[in-house]
């Protein structure tokens, strides 16, 4: 059974500071891992997604990536912004025949103080 | 904003109730997904529905139900509501070949 954990659970910086999330999870057979961002009450939104035969990818402050054969993903955010605090989700997706169900870490909740 | 919309907002029910989630995705995602998001957790997989019919369903028990029209909308209805039950409901829609999840913004559910 595919577990997947998210360290630290929570991150408090001061503005401007660069920042690594980490994500690790038991089973490499994954089709893509995907980092979302979910603001309080609200749905998730997608920042990146790293198919299994990619390293890394980034858009525009953000690079996460990927070792699959140690079961390991970081996701960092370059000069944090206020806007930033959220808390930030990744997920797995499994290499099956069918479906598309995504597992999910508890998420690292993030601050970032002016 | 992704075009998946999700109704109602948020909605109270009483133990022993039945309760009906509605999601609508664009036209052509052919997959959708629903997932359980208790307060302060990861969300749960509770199953998936690709072409209107059920091809993928976590560990969730029976009296979590779905549906999936031809229109691209999905119901979740859950029966004999508990306690524990209470979470935010989100769903999911995926366009046919391509890799990402376009999530709904959820719909609250409270169970007194």
């Amino acid at each position: 059974k595919q577990e997947v954990t998210q360290i630290p659970a929570a991150l408090s910086v001061p503005e401007g500071e660069n920042l690594v999330l980490n994500c690790s999870f038991t089973d490499s057979a994954i089709y893509n891992l995907q980092w979302f961002r979910q603001d309080p009450g609200k749905g998730l939104t997608s920042l990146l997604l790293i198919q299994s035969s990619q390293r890394e990818q980034t858009s525009g402050r953000l690079n996460a990536s990927l070792d699959k054969s140690s079961g390991r993903s970081t996701l960092y955010i370059a000069a944090s912004q206020p806007g930033d605090s959220a808390t930030y989700l990744c997920a797995v997706r499994p290499l099956e025949t069918s479906g598309s169900r995504l597992t999910f870490g508890e998420g690292t909740q993030l601050t970032v103080n002016p | 904003e992704t075009g998946v919309t999700q109704s109602p907002t948020h909605l109270i029910k009483t133990r022993g109730q039945q309760v009906t989630l509605r999601c609508s995705s664009q036209s052509g995602h052919n997959t959708v997904s629903w997932y359980q998001q208790a307060l302060g957790q990861g969300p749960q997989f509770i199953f998936q529905y690709y072409r209107e019919e059920e091809n993928g369903r976590g560990n969730f028990p029976p009296r979590f139900s779905g549906l999936q029209f031809p229109n691209y909308s999905s119901e979740l209805n859950v029966n004999a509501l508990e306690l524990d039950d209470s979470a935010l409901y989100l769903c999911a829609s995926q366009p046919k070949g391509f890799s990402w999840q376009f999530f709904g913004p959820g719909t609250r559910l409270t169970v007194l």
